[in-house]
């Protein structure tokens, strides 16, 4: 049973470019959250996708978007990279009525330069 | 405004020894109280997590230990081993179906020694 996927593992942009990172949550999880994780903190929540459509979003500005397909993989866009948006992009899934028990994925590493 | 405070941010212990790990929150709408670990280059892995209705809960060598009242609960790890090396963090979420993300404390490094 394979767990929460992330792609790519890590990526290289510079300022103002814009970025896309890839999930597939674990098997029979239709919930799916991104964190960002900036280097020696705890993760930040930034949205949580379900059934299609963002449900939640947490203090981050609108270059930061997403999007959950049919088959529960999600994507997370973000547009005018800053230097400070550098970090490790984390996917978490959870099953139905389970939201709080967060599997995360080993995270995409962002650096931009 | 940091909701959840962790502390301390490092720490050393002896294998062997009961490492103690403390959080502390605000915010009384939260009601459910889990705790990851991570390993270098790996995402957070659940540890074990505990709602307010209860004041201990164990899992194997791990406890959580919560004071509703004073607005703290902590991580105690028992029999510590040189595998337990990772870093920790303590989160929070708002009561209403889990729709709201987890608020994360800052991390605590710990180290066991052999």
């Amino acid at each position: 049973d394979a767990g929460v996927t992330q792609s790519p593992t890590h990526l290289i942009k510079t300022r103002g470019q814009q970025v896309t990172l890839r999930c597939s949550p674990k098997s029979g999880h239709d919930t799916v959250s991104w964190y960002q994780q900036a280097l020696g903190q705890g993760p930040q929540f930034i949205f949580q996708y379900y059934e299609e459509e963002e449900r939640q979003r947490g203090n981050f500005p609108d270059r930061f978007s997403g999007h959950q397909f049919p088959n529960y993989s999600s994507e997370l866009n973000v547009n005018a990279l800053l230097l400070g948006d550098s970090a490790l992009y984390l996917c978490a899934s959870s099953p139905v009525g389970a939201a709080g028990e967060l599997f995360f994925g080993e995270g995409s590493r962002l650096t931009v330069l | 405004q940091q909701q959840v405070k962790q502390s301390p941010q490092s720490l050393i212990v002896q294998k062997g020894g009961i490492p103690i790990i403390n959080c502390a929150y605000e915010n009384t709408a939260f009601d459910y109280f889990p705790w990851y670990q991570q390993f270098p280059g790996k995402g957070p892995a659940l540890l074990i997590a505990i709602r307010p209705d209860v004041s201990e809960k164990k899992e194997g060598r791990f406890t959580i230990s919560f004071n509703k009242s004073a607005k703290q609960f902590s991580l105690h790890i028992m029999d510590s081993q040189p595998g337990d090396s990772a870093t920790y963090f303590c989160a929070a979420r708002m009561s209403g179906g889990g729709a709201d993300g987890l608020t994360f404390g800052k991390g605590t490094h710990l180290i066991i020694q052999p």
